[in-house]
């Protein structure tokens, strides 16, 4: 089960371009790559998936080198309401698979 | 999308107590799991929740603590039993698109326990 390592926190200006940086050396073949977002009080919410190259959606984009031994989460023009934890995960699509919640990134956008 | 809804949304439980966590959904879905958070931490996976079969628990957590039900393919509970202050957490109930964990989830609100 690959194990993921993140920023423990990251702090940004409202308007700005945020990269989060997310490391998985030993992920393998069958493993992807997901990001979830962790607002207080509520439960986490599913932002975007990929396995190589770029994904984007309409909430953010998803950078995955040939490697894929790590990936970079970016928030185009962060608001106040994009201030939450962000959790990497790899995951492997089988009927046995697990999954670590590591221990996130906690992201603070200023005015 | 699915919506999730939990019951109840936080509590105060005296040791040795237990207290039923509810989960409802608004579709049928095949995978549900429930998780503990304790606050300002991460994730844990408890259990997930099959219907009309046992539960399967993850390494860690047993049966007689987190009994869990499944009786149909909307509604679920985690009964968190004979507790202690150590179970002061965050419950939540997650429901899947897929066939196991891997796929993406969709988490209720979760249920703020504390045992005093």
């Amino acid at each position: 089960l690959a194990k993921t390592t993140q920023p423990i926190s990251m702090d940004s200006y409202e308007g700005q371009e945020v990269n989060i940086t997310c490391s998985h050396n030993n992920i393998a073949t069958n493993d992807y790559i997901t990001w979830y977002q962790q607002f207080p009080s509520q439960g986490p919410r599913f932002i975007i998936q990929g396995y190589k190259t770029k994904v984007t959606n309409e909430v953010a984009s998803l950078f995955i080198p040939a490697d894929r031994k790590s990936s970079t989460l970016s928030l185009p023009r962060v608001s106040l309401s994009d201030t939450a934890v962000y959790y990497c995960l790899v995951v492997v699509y089988s009927s046995a698979s697990k999954i670590i919640f590591g221990s996130g990134t906690r992201l603070s956008i200023r005015p | 999308s699915a919506v999730i809804s939990q019951k109840p949304s936080r509590d105060i439980c005296q040791r040795g107590t237990s207290l039923t966590i509810q989960c409802q959904v608004d579709s049928q879905v095949t995978m549900m799991f429930w998780y503990r958070q304790q606050p300002g931490q991460s994730l844990t996976l408890i259990a997930t929740a099959n219907q009309g079969s046992e539960a399967t628990y993850e390494s860690g957590f047993v049966i007689d603590k987190f009994p869990i039900s499944r009786p149909n393919l909307t509604f679920s509970t985690l009964t968190v039993s004979n507790m202690s202050p150590e179970d002061s957490s965050i419950y939540l109930c997650s429901v899947g698109t897929g066939l196991s964990v891997g796929y993406e989830q969709y988490f209720g609100p979760g249920t703020r326990l504390t045992v005093t």
